[in-house]
């Protein structure tokens, strides 16, 4: 089955400090890989995505995430984070339906707090 | 540009009632998803359009309808709601050019009572 897993709940780091957060993946076919960010009350925003190319992919607000084929994983990395990147983060995976056309199916979401 | 707005915010149901869920996007884009979010499972696709007209199912279509009369919006209903259906629900939008960079509303948060 095609899926995506976050397997932390919840990332704790301290403000100032290098985060990532995790993601792993099961598709067949080439990955289309994507992370998003939600925070308190207000609906997903996209941050990146990988396509093709590069493995290591740059987004908004500082964001960047490696793809890693044989680990079949896309970590979001982040070289030093803000008390204003605590939010809740999915990842998602490009996924073929029933209907034969393609649609995202997102990971469980890993909460970020980073402490002052 | 308002982008992608839903209506209402908040809503209390009795199982059984019937309600209609509004998304609206001024983007003019081609594709329109509904989702819902549930603690620990996040978001789970219900229905979606890829233009005006036409509708297609998700992951979790049983129990809703919905209909895509007009570009701009996608309506989502419930016609006899169910204490499982108590959700946030989220609408968003996309070019049929990038269909997985989506725009997503604020959400509507249903319980069902």
């Amino acid at each position: 089955a095609q899926s995506v897993a976050q397997p932390e709940d919840q990332v704790n780091v301290a403000e100032g400090n290098p985060l990532t957060v995790k993601c792993t993946y099961s598709v067949s076919g080439n990955p289309y890989l994507f992370w998003y960010v939600q925070y308190p009350n207000r609906g997903l925003q996209f941050l990146l995505k990988y396509i093709t190319g590069d493995n290591l992919v740059k987004g908004s607000y500082g964001f960047e995430a490696e793809f890693n084929k044989s680990q079949t994983s896309f970590h979001l990395k982040k070289p030093s984070a803000l008390v204003s990147d605590s939010a809740l983060y999915f990842c998602a995976v490009r996924v073929a339906m029933d209907t034969g056309r393609r649609a995202l199916t997102f990971g469980s979401g890993t909460r970020l707090q980073v402490q002052p | 540009n308002a982008g992608v707005t839903q209506t209402p915010k908040f809503r209390v149901l009795k199982t059984g009632q019937s309600m209609t869920l509004l998304c609206a996007q001024d983007m003019n884009h081609e594709y329109m998803y509904w989702y819902r979010q549930d603690p620990g499972m996040g978001l789970r696709l219900i229905h979606y359009s890829v233009g005006e007209g036409t509708t297609a199912k998700g992951e979790v279509p049983d129990g809703y309808n919905v209909s895509r009369l007009k570009k701009q919006n996608f309506l989502l209903g419930l016609e006899s709601a169910a204490p499982s259906q108590t959700s946030v629900y989220f609408c968003a939008s996309s070019y049929s050019q990038s269909p997985y960079e989506q725009y997503f509303g604020p959400g509507t948060r249903l319980t069902v009572t």
